[in-house]
């Protein structure tokens, strides 16, 4: 079943922070997080396993909550290349496929 | 590192046609390349999962004979649509990970855009 993320979509000037959430109804082994630029392939940001962790590079960082089956993805004081489009991709299994959300399309404005 | 090509990057063809997508791991052996669709503002839909040296496993949906799937060295997956109609115009993206595919992240190609007339 699909993870559904919130919010769809969001507008920034740079330098705001932002959060973007991603919530599955199954037990998850993992979330991944990638960003999808127009027209470019996604690129991946981190991966998060199940036992709850928080990672982070930069600017932006990532926590799972293994209880809630939720994934939220922190991005502080946004910068203009950080626009596009953010999908989580959540994994039941260690040696499973991923099946991503709906996305998040993050817009930040000069 | 962790460079994955796909080619080509676009193609036209008229109806009928088969298409076949190659997707190539450059600098690393994939165990597991994925194989995915997406619609314009929409998800990465997963069309299936191939290991080297073993069938393809296709998600509920994907028919088998229309999309065929090759996965002959762990630097190399091919997608081949057959018997093209516009309704299989998309974006085609796929994708190689190493190891298990949980925790392994998954590195993309460029991505197809297959038109069909």
């Amino acid at each position: 079943q699909q993870p559904v993320q919130s919010p769809q979509a969001v507008i920034l000037r740079e330098g705001e922070d932002a959060v973007i959430n991603c919530s599955s109804s199954k037990a998850l082994y993992s979330v991944h997080w990638y960003r999808q630029k127009h027209g470019e392939a996604p690129v991946f940001l981190m991966i998060l396993l199940k036992g709850g962790e928080q990672k982070g590079h930069d600017k932006i960082s990532a926590s799972f909550n293994e209880k809630k089956q939720q994934s939220s993805l922190y991005l502080t004081a946004s910068q203009l290349s950080y626009s596009g489009t953010y999908f989580c991709g959540t994994g039941i299994q260690s040696r499973g496929k991923l099946i991503f959300g709906q996305g998040t399309e993050l817009s930040v404005k000069p | 590192g962790a460079v994955v090509s796909q080619h080509p990057s676009r193609v036209i063809c008229k109806s009928g046609t088969s298409v076949k997508i190659e997707c190539r791991s450059l600098d690393f052996q994939a165990t597991t390349m994925f194989w995915y669709r997406q619609f314009p503002k929409k998800s990465l839909m997963l069309m299936a999962t191939s290991n080297e040296g073993s069938k393809a496993t296709y998600e509920q949906g994907v028919e088998k004979d229309k999309f065929l799937i090759n996965h002959a060295s762990l630097t190399l997956s091919t997608l081949t649509v057959t018997s093209a109609h516009p309704e299989d115009s998309s974006f085609y993206i796929c994708s190689a990970s190493t190891g298990l595919a949980g925790n392994q992240p998954q590195h993309f190609g460029d991505g197809t855009r297959l038109s069909i007339l």
